[in-house]
């Protein structure tokens, strides 16, 4: 199957930017996409981008694509404690009946 | 309000019973999942149905069982069998698109094993 990787943990100073980074194996990705967890709850979907895109910007969120180094990134501009969660990084390879890959998530913890 | 419910958000079981997980969705979607998640670690795929009354092991099945008997209800039983069964459990249900398969998930139900 496929391996989706994160480093667990990020610090960051409220204010500044976030980067989190994803990398994947399986280079016939269609889809890859940013899902935000609060404590205790579900995913919730923040973006995901299609794999003939190299970037996707939507309002905070930036999401680069690298396909030739199979890395993602999504980027918080002006991070706040809200932003304070888990973040998982999933891919869809095709033919593989819709299912996706999940990384371990990155925990990240704003700081006042 | 269209959305994906979970019940009940705690549930706790002793050893050796069986428990079953609701999950319902309203939103007309064709396929369902559900995830298992432990601390530390991604999601793990236990069951996932893209049709009434079909439904395909993922890659954590053993212990575990479902049904799909209505498009918008994917009850997950897990069984005495299942040696670890204290997770959180995560329901998620998808419209299966041409253009890719964005899945939508519910709120979680947290078992404990006493």
């Amino acid at each position: 199957g496929e391996d989706v990787e994160q480093s667990l943990f990020l610090s960051v100073r409220e204010g500044d930017s976030s980067v989190i980074n994803c990398t994947y194996t399986d280079s016939s990705s269609t889809y890859l996409y940013w899902y935000k967890q609060e404590p205790g709850a579900g995913l919730q979907l923040l973006t995901y981008i299609f794999s003939n895109m190299d970037m996707k910007q939507d309002q905070r969120l930036t999401v680069l694509l690298n396909k030739k180094d199979k890395h993602l990134s999504l980027r918080i501009a002006d991070t706040q404690t809200g932003d304070s969660a888990i973040y998982f990084c999933a891919e869809e390879a095709p033919g593989d009946d819709y299912k996706l890959s999940f990384g371990a998530g990155t925990t990240v913890t704003v700081r006042a | 309000d269209g959305g994906i419910t979970q019940s009940p958000k705690y549930l706790f079981r002793k050893e050796g019973q069986n428990v079953t997980l609701s999950c319902e969705q309203n939103l007309n979607h064709d396929a369902m999942y559900w995830y298992r998640q432990d601390p530390g670690q991604g999601l793990r795929l236990i069951y996932y149905s893209q049709i009434v009354n079909d439904f395909q092991k993922g890659d954590i099945a053993e212990g575990y069982s479902v049904s799909r008997e209505k498009k918008e209800s994917f009850p997950l039983t897990v069984t005495s069998a299942q040696k670890n069964p204290t997770a959180f459990y995560l329901c998620a249900s998808s419209p299966l698109a041409e253009w890719g398969d964005t899945q939508y998930f519910g709120p979680g139900t947290r078992l404990t094993v006493l």
